[in-house]
């Protein structure tokens, strides 16, 4: 079945902790994107990433890294987590996003609160 | 990209066509229209999308006002579970042909029993 897993699904931490929520999609797609998802502020892409090794940052970077080592996986990586980083997170991919006939499949999300 | 506007809430009633507003005044010639939804705090899903021309599938229909400065989704018979929050998204390529999905706050759609 052609899908996209996040893990965990939710996780609780603590300040200054680092933490990693794995991405990883079957479609042999080239994009992939992670967003975040905040009430009243809708979804907003922190980073995304084109094919292997190439990635930039969205709209809401700061506090986050990634990596795209294989094309498969699209780990996101909170190296000193803080509160404020606290939501709801998607991970997406897409075979290219640059034709009419992309569109991006959604991972299930992770669910992050930093104490 | 172009911005959209869509209302914040929206109701329809079982059975009946929701019929799905989203302003573009913006939309260049290069970018297309594209809805997905989200229930509850699923990862979002999507539905359909278009450029100039009208589109259709088993899920919806697109209809683009031929200036496409607006469009309308249409979930023909709706049910309880297109219940979900509905996003219009104008993107065109930004850089190396690739392109980005910026989600607004789109509408909540209620299907009434």
């Amino acid at each position: 079945e052609a899908q996209v897993t996040q893990n965990p699904r939710y996780l609780i931490t603590v300040t200054g902790k680092k933490l990693t929520v794995t991405c990883s999609q079957n479609m042999n797609h080239e994009y992939m994107s992670w967003y975040r998802q905040d009430p009243g502020l809708g979804l907003r892409q922190i980073y995304y990433s084109m094919n292997v090794e190439v990635t930039d940052k969205g709209d809401v970077p700061e506090g986050y890294k990634v990596s795209r080592k294989e094309k498969r996986n699209f780990p996101l990586i909170l190296e000193s987590p803080s509160p404020n980083q606290t939501s709801l997170y998607f991970c997406a991919s897409s075979l290219r996003l640059a034709s009419s006939t992309d569109t991006q499949y959604f991972g299930p999300g992770t669910r992050l609160t930093v104490l | 990209d172009a911005k959209t506007t869509q209302p914040p809430s929206m109701d329809c009633a079982e059975g009946r066509a929701a019929n799905l507003p989203c302003n573009h005044s913006t939309i260049s010639g290069n970018e297309y229209v594209y809805w997905y939804r989200q229930i509850h705090s699923q990862g979002p899903q999507y539905i359909i999308h278009g450029l100039k021309n009208n589109e259709t599938n088993e899920m919806a229909s697109l209809i683009i006002t031929e200036d496409r400065k607006s469009s309308t989704l249409i979930l023909p018979h709706a049910t309880l579970r297109d219940t979900a929050v509905y996003y219009c998204i104008v993107t065109g390529p930004r850089g190396a042909g690739s392109y980005q999905l910026t989600f607004g706050k789109g509408t909540k759609l209620s299907v009434i029993p």
